[in-house]
């Protein structure tokens, strides 16, 4: 079974410039998510899907940040205008849709945005 | 809002000697996760603890949820260099209805394992 795929891995653009992160999670994860790791600080969490449907955004930093969902399966996560403090590991990741205390999540390479 | 800490930010040890890591939250926890994430890896689950007071055991590892589910520890005896990596907790604030999403994470413990 592949796991939860990001692309690209590594992304080097110029303050003001324009990215576009994708995820393609595990195949039958109706749950993906969206987390940031800024250098030296923790993994916070920025947004969940279920299925196409936001599920909670209010961890995305402003609203130079958009994330999309077509059709519930891969996602994309665009930046516009990117700026310094921008750069960063972005996660994805991805869980079944399942009640109550459980579920791990399965977390992609992550892509590093580095904005100059 | 919810804040998890978590110490050592660092930890260096003789391969053979033991590691903890200690996971302290502000506010008390459905659940609490464990990942490790490898250099230049990505996090990797370990366990969830979801009682109070429980103790899981995987192997070397011992993973502890603390009687008020606000703290947590995970404890590597003889630590081997297989075991070097960040190792993350996570958890879940009651009242999420035990979903884990939006987890808040640790900023995590960097283990390195001198052979």
């Amino acid at each position: 079974e592949a796991g939860v795929t990001q692309f690209p891995s590594h992304s080097v653009i110029e303050k003001g410039q324009t990215v576009t992160l994708r995820c393609d999670p595990i195949s039958g994860h109706d749950n993906l998510y969206w987390y940031r790791r800024v250098m030296g600080k923790e993994i916070k969490f920025l947004l969940h899907f279920v299925k196409e449907s936001k599920q909670d955004e209010s961890g995305m930093p402003n609203n130079r940040f958009l994330a999309e969902r077509t059709g519930g399966t891969y996602s994309t996560l665009k930046v516009q205008p990117a700026e310094l403090e921008d750069s960063g590991v972005y996660f994805c990741a991805s869980s079944h849709l399942r009640r109550g205390n459980t579920g791990e999540l399965f977390f992609g390479e992550g892509s590093r945005l580095t904005v100059l | 809002g919810q804040q998890v800490m978590q110490i050592p930010q660092y930890q260096h040890v003789q391969e053979g000697e033991d590691f903890t890591t200690y996971c302290n939250s502000s506010t008390t926890l459905s659940n609490i996760q464990w990942y490790k994430q490898r250099p230049g890896g990505h996090p990797v689950f370990l366990i969830q603890l979801v009682k109070s007071g429980e103790v899981k055991k995987q192997k070397r590892l011992t993973f502890q949820f603390g009687e008020a589910k606000k703290n947590s520890s995970l404890h590597i005896t003889a630590t081997q260099t297989t075991d070097v990596g960040t190792y993350f907790c996570a958890g879940t604030p009651v009242g999420r209805g035990g979903s884990n999403y939006k987890l808040t994470f640790g900023k995590g413990t960097l283990l390195t394992v001198n052979p």
